[in-house]
């Protein structure tokens, strides 16, 4: 099966930029996932990327996907402390199963 | 549109006892997913349902665990007999499972378990 690994903890200051990165074992996911969890919730969808882009912009938050060192990115500029979270990333194919694997998710604490 | 519903919201309960927890998916989803979260081994995937039918359920740790979905709008996650490592938060999730497009998975906001 596919892993998918983060690193465990980010912390960075209010109005910074965050780059939370993610690494993946298996190229044939088609669709590459991130998703907020706050606490005591359960997992939103950020934002998601197709397999055949290399990069996708909505708002504050830039995803880049780098396929030949399976290496997926979350860029969020000017940090906020509502974005104190957990940050997950996930693959999944494209229709069949609707499974995704999900990484062991990033802490991300913003300090003023 | 009310999003995934699950109940209880908190349960504590002492070990041996029997467990259920309670998922109603969105309406219109085909695909229901039960995941537990630890701090020791994060988000993990235990069973997952399509149009009402197991499909892959190799996350079920043991046989002390069961996952039924008799309807498209209910399923339940039983643990029995429960022990203290069974303590965790359980989330339900679901999703639409459409031939190409993405598959956005919506998640519950999960049941806190405690086993004395």
């Amino acid at each position: 099966g596919e892993d998918v690994e983060q690193s465990l903890f980010l912390s960075v200051r209010e109005g910074d930029s965050s780059v939370i990165n993610c690494t993946y074992t298996d190229s044939s996911s088609t669709y590459l996932y991130w998703y907020k969890q706050e606490p005591g919730a359960g997992l939103q969808l950020l934002t998601y990327i197709f397999s055949n882009m290399d990069m996708k912009q909505d708002q504050r938050l830039t995803v880049l996907l780098n396929k030949k060192d399976k290496h997926l990115s979350l860029r969020i500029a000017d940090t906020q402390t509502g974005d104190s979270a957990i940050y997950f990333c996930a693959g999944g194919l494209t229709g069949g199963g609707n499974k995704l694997t999900f990484g062991t998710g990033t802490q991300l604490k913003v300090e003023l | 549109d009310a999003g995934v519903i699950q109940s209880p919201r908190h349960e504590v309960t002492e070990m041996g006892q029997e467990v259920t927890l309670r998922c109603k998916p969105i309406s219109g989803h085909n695909s229901l997913f039960w995941y537990r979260q630890t701090m020791m081994r994060g988000l993990e995937l235990l069973i997952y349902f399509n149009n009402n039918v197991p499909i892959d359920d190799s996350g079920m740790p043991e046989d002390r665990f069961s996952a039924k979905m008799p309807n498209a709008s209910f399923s339940t996650l039983k643990i029995q007999p429960s022990e203290p490592r069974d303590s965790a938060v359980y989330f339900c999730a679901s999703s639409l499972r459409a031939s190409g497009g993405h598959n956005e998975q919506f998640f519950g906001p999960g049941t806190r378990l405690t086993v004395l």
